[in-house]
């Protein structure tokens, strides 16, 4: 069974610009959940992806979407990059039906 | 769903249980407890859920009080690789499927 696989491990990027992290879900699983986690904080919810479409979003502004592909995994983009979006991102997949989540190694993304 | 309330950092001796408290006094008859940890720079690691009944797996044991408003949890035999920051979920199992962290308790096992 392989697990929750995140690329790229390590990111940086300048103020505007723009970024696309990956995540391919455990095998089985159809739903994937991102996550950010800033320095010194627990993980905040960004959104969900359950068959391709969204299916939960927390208090993230648009410039935060995503996308689900067939084959379940997901990516993550963030457009016009701010400096407080420099956070270890953090990628989840689980089994609709039953609910826990297992999480990938996760991207740090510095912004600078 | 319910908050959970955890004390910021423990201790404990290499080789002894650790138990992880955690208050949950307003959760709802529906929600489930969930366990899990996050060692240094690395992703959340599920440890353990439950609802009502205890629940031990390989890894824990959870201990839920029978009005359900606090639960521990129990590491039997700690070592050094269980020093981690340990996070109390309460969320109800259903589709959305957000998880919502709290700070946790930062355990540090000592020789």
């Amino acid at each position: 069974e392989t697990g929750v696989t995140q690329s790229p491990t390590h990111l940086i990027k300048t103020r505007g610009q723009q970024v696309t992290l990956r995540c391919s879900s455990q095998s089985g699983h159809n739903t994937v959940s991102w996550y950010q986690q800033a320095l010194g904080q627990g993980p905040q919810f960004i959104f969900q992806y359950y068959r391709e479409e969204e299916n939960g979003r927390g208090n993230f502004p648009p410039r935060f979407s995503g996308l689900q592909f067939p084959n379940y995994s997901s990516e993550l983009n963030v457009n016009a990059l701010e400096l407080d979006d420099s956070a270890l991102y953090l990628c989840a997949s689980s089994l609709q039906g039953l609910e826990t989540q297992y999480f990938g190694p996760g991207t740090r993304l510095l912004v600078l | 769903d319910a908050k959970t309330t955890q004390p910021p950092s423990m201790d404990c001796a290499e080789g002894r249980a650790a138990n992880l408290p955690c208050n949950h006094s307003t959760i709802s008859g529906n929600e489930y407890v969930y366990w899990y940890r996050q060692i240094h720079s690395q992703g959340p690691q599920y440890i353990i859920h439950g609802l009502k009944n205890n629940e031990t797996n390989e890894m824990a044991s959870l201990i839920i009080t029978e009005d359900r408003k606090s639960s521990t949890l129990i590491l039997p035999h700690a070592t050094l690789r269980d020093t981690a920051v340990y996070y109390c979920i309460v969320r109800l199992n259903n589709a959305g499927n957000m998880l919502t962290f709290g700070g946790g308790t930062r355990l540090m096992v000592k020789p």
